[in-house]
C-alpha cells in the first residue's frame, strides 16, 4: 500500500538547536514529495519539494531535506531552530494522482 | 503562488442538519481537491474535482455525504450532508497552480463543529 510515515508524534527542540524530522514512504517507485507546515489556526504552506535531480533540496525558512532512495526518506532538518518554528510539520507524496498521501505529521515545540 | 478562499472560514452546525463550503482559486485550475482534517489528525483526501464531470471519491467518502460542485474552473462547493459530531473536522480546499508543477495549494480551511 502507498503511505507516508512520520515516526516521530512530537518533538521538542531547544532554540538555536538544530532539527531532523524523519519522513518515509512506501511506494514502488520515486514519488514526489513535499514538506509542509501547519502553524496553529492558520493553512498550510510549503516548505519544499522533490520531484527528481539533486536529492538535497532547499526550501524556505532555512529548511531542507534530502532525499534518500536507498532508505525511502525524506528527512527535513534545519541547522538553527527558532521559537518561531513551532508548528505541525506534514510530509506527503505524489504518486502521479496529483493529490497528496500525507503522514501523520510531527508537532514541533520549541523551548526557549 | 495561487490564492485559495474557503468560505465559512468556521461554523457551529447542529447535528442533522447539511452545510456548504465554497472555495474560490484566483486562476482557472484543473483539478481541485477536498481533505479534511479530523482533531488532532493529518489531512485525509475526500475527493478530486474536476469541472464538467463527477468528482471523484475516495475510499470511505461517499457522494450522499459529501456532494461536490465544480460548476467552473475557479470555484468548488463541498457539502457536508446530515452532520454529526464525528463530522467535526477541518475541510480544506486544494489545487494545482497551473498544469504541472506539481505543487499543491491549500485554502485555510473551514472549520466545523458539529454539536
Amino acid at each position: 500500500a502507498q503511505s507516508v510515515t512520520q515516526p516521530d508524534i512530537h518533538i521538542t527542540v531547544s532554540e538555536g538547536a538544530s532539527l531532523e524530522l524523519r519522513c518515509n514512504y512506501s511506494y514502488g517507485a520515486t514519488p514526489y514529495l513535499f514538506w509542509y507546515v501547519q502553524s496553529p489556526g492558520q493553512g498550510l504552506q510549503l516548505l519544499l519539494k522533490y520531484f527528481s535531480g539533486d536529492t538535497l533540496v532547499q526550501g524556505i525558512k532555512g529548511f531542507e531535506a534530502e532525499f534518500k532512495r536507498s532508505q525511502s526518506s525524506f528527512n527535513l532538518r534545519k541547522p538553527s531552530v527558532h521559537w518561531s518554528d513551532a508548528a505541525e510539520y506534514f510530509c506527503a507524496m505524489d504518486t502521479g494522482r496529483r493529490a497528496l498521501t500525507f503522514g501523520s505529521g510531527t508537532r514541533l515545540q520549541v523551548q526557549p | 503562488s495561487a490564492v485559495i478562499s474557503q468560505k465559512p472560514s468556521r461554523d457551529i452546525c447542529q447535528r442533522g442538519t447539511s452545510l456548504t463550503i465554497q472555495c474560490q482559486v484566483d486562476s482557472q485550475v484543473t483539478m481541485m481537491f477536498w481533505y479534511r482534517q479530523q482533531p488532532g489528525q493529518s489531512l485525509t483526501l475526500i475527493a478530486t474535482a474536476n469541472q464538467g464531470s463527477e468528482a471523484t471519491y475516495e475510499s470511505g467518502f461517499v457522494i450522499d455525504k459529501f456532494p461536490i460542485s465544480r460548476p467552473n474552473l475557479t470555484f468548488s462547493t463541498l457539502t457536508v450532508s446530515n452532520m454529526s459530531p464525528e463530522d467535526s473536522s477541518i475541510y480544506l480546499c486544494s489545487a494545482h497552480r497551473g498544469l504541472n508543477t506539481g505543487e499543491l495549494f491549500f485554502g485555510e480551511g473551514s472549520r466545523l463543529t458539529v454539536l
